[in-house]
């Protein structure tokens, strides 16, 4: 079965720290996909990358960069220099193959508290 | 623009009253999904839909109905027989056929029981 984990429930840092936010995922897929999603208090979840299973390059958009690890399962997820914007809520998620990858099994969430 | 679009924001269902949230997209997407959210435990899969005329339930489906008798617009009904509906509900679509799309959503709707 698929599992995404999320270990860290809720984490708080100071603008400016960097931060990074952790994914650890289970499957049986060889080809399988990857997202984050960016949950701000109104609600809407906001995409922010995609990642297939043959592409292990890590990726950097602005302050965000993403470290994928097929050999420990994990997709972690850094901000630098962090700002109270970035509050929210952040999830991983990973295709299942068993609906033709039309679905997506996502962990509970990490909570991001960025203070002044 | 093009976006999806959810309805009420807000809604309030009383005892053994059914309620349908609805969910409209003009992105000409095929595949259309409905979420709850509780505090705590993520996103779950309550119905998608890939096509036109067709539905499979996700991993919570009772007490739910849905219907997509066209391409824009997925509702979903909260019966009388979900018996804890208070949650975050959250609509989605992608383009089919495609593995490697994404699955966008909209802003939600916040169901309560009164």
């Amino acid at each position: 079965a698929q599992k995404v984990t999320q270990a860290q429930t809720e984490i708080s840092v100071v603008e400016k720290e960097d931060v990074t936010l952790d994914c650890v995922y289970e499957t049986r897929d060889t080809t399988y996909y990857l997202f984050w999603y960016k949950q701000p208090p109104s609600g809407e979840l906001v995409f922010l990358i995609r990642r297939n299973s043959f592409d292990e390059q890590n990726e950097i958009s602005g302050r965000y960069s993403w470290n994928f690890q097929k050999s420990t399962s994990s997709f972690n997820f850094t901000i630098t220099a962090s700002q109270v914007v970035d509050s929210a809520v952040y999830f991983c998620a990973l295709s299942d193959s068993n609906s033709g990858y039309s679905t997506l099994t996502f962990g509970k969430g990490t909570m991001l508290l960025v203070s002044p | 623009d093009g976006g999806i679009t959810q309805s009420p924001k807000y809604l309030f269902r009383k005892e053994g009253q059914n309620v349908t949230l609805s969910c409209e997209q003009n992105l000409n997407h095929d595949a259309m999904y409905w979420y709850r959210q509780d505090p705590g435990q993520g996103l779950r899969l309550i119905y998608y839909s890939q096509i036109v005329n067709d539905f499979q339930k996700g991993d919570i489906a009772e007490g739910y109905s849905v219907s997509r008798e066209k391409k824009e617009s997925f509702p979903l009904t909260v019966t009388s027989a979900q018996k804890n509906p208070t949650a975050f509900y959250l609509c989605a679509s992608r383009t089919s056929g495609v593995a490697r799309e994404t699955q966008y959503f909209g802003p939600g709707t916040r169901l309560l029981v009164l």
